[in-house]
């Protein structure tokens, strides 16, 4: 399974953006890069996900750079609830497995 | 949007005895479930893949008789530790895969405390 590297931890502000970035240099060109979030003491959630282009949803935007080589999550106005461990996962096309990294532990002051 | 529903969220047993943790969908069919299991300050590990109606395939270094998984239908699997003991002591999540075989729902996790 490739491998991603994310920063152990940010910190952010409330009301601020948010960039969240994560390396994945040895991506494969069929792999779809994921985001998930933990909140403490709940199971993952799915955030967004993307292959090529960028992407967009209610709950963030996932910038992915022209070589794949690495992302970006971007929570447009961070809230006291986006405190949350992020995940950034490489997949294969079809599903299948989610093998989690450490994930970068965001807190978010007021 | 999806859910998945884990049950028990926390249990507390003691050594030596057997602990059923169920993780049902509940709005959607299910053929593949995952556990995994966490402990304090770390990421998911990934334990098993379990299809419905047949054998789970197991992480390399997890037991298989030890975390019993049976994924009989398509909106139920249960995960059985047996003959817990305390280093068992762990959080463990679930999470299945319906037909949007992009996304991953997950249980909200179970708690399990081994004394």
């Amino acid at each position: 399974d490739a491998k991603t590297t994310q920063p152990n931890s940010m910190e952010s502000n409330e009301e601020e953006p948010v960039h969240l970035p994560c390396n994945h240099s040895t991506i494969s060109g069929t792999d779809y890069i994921h985001w998930y979030r933990q909140l403490p003491s709940q199971g993952p959630e799915y955030v967004i996900h993307g292959l090529t282009s960028n992407v967009n949803n209610r709950m963030a935007s996932l910038a992915i750079a022209e070589d794949r080589k690495s992302s970006t999550l971007i929570l447009h106005r961070a809230t006291l609830r986006d405190a949350a461990v992020y995940y950034c996962i490489l997949r294969p096309p079809m599903g299948g497995k989610l093998i989690f990294g450490q994930g970068t532990e965001l807190s978010v002051k007021p | 949007g999806a859910v998945v529903s884990q049950h028990p969220s926390w249990v507390i047993c003691k050594s030596g005895t057997s602990v059923k943790i169920e993780c049902r969908s509940l709005d959607f069919q299910a053929t593949t479930m995952f556990w995994y299991r966490q402990f304090p300050k770390q990421s998911l590990m990934l334990m098993a893949t379990s299809n419905e109606g047949s054998k789970a395939t197991y992480e390399q270094g997890v037991e298989k008789d030890k975390f019993l998984i049976n994924h009989a239908s398509l909106t139920l699997s249960t995960l059985t530790v047996t003959s817990a003991h305390p280093e068992d002591s762990s959080f463990y999540i679930c999470s299945a895969r319906g037909t949007v075989k992009e996304k991953l729902f997950f249980g909200s996790g179970t708690q399990l405390s081994v004394l």
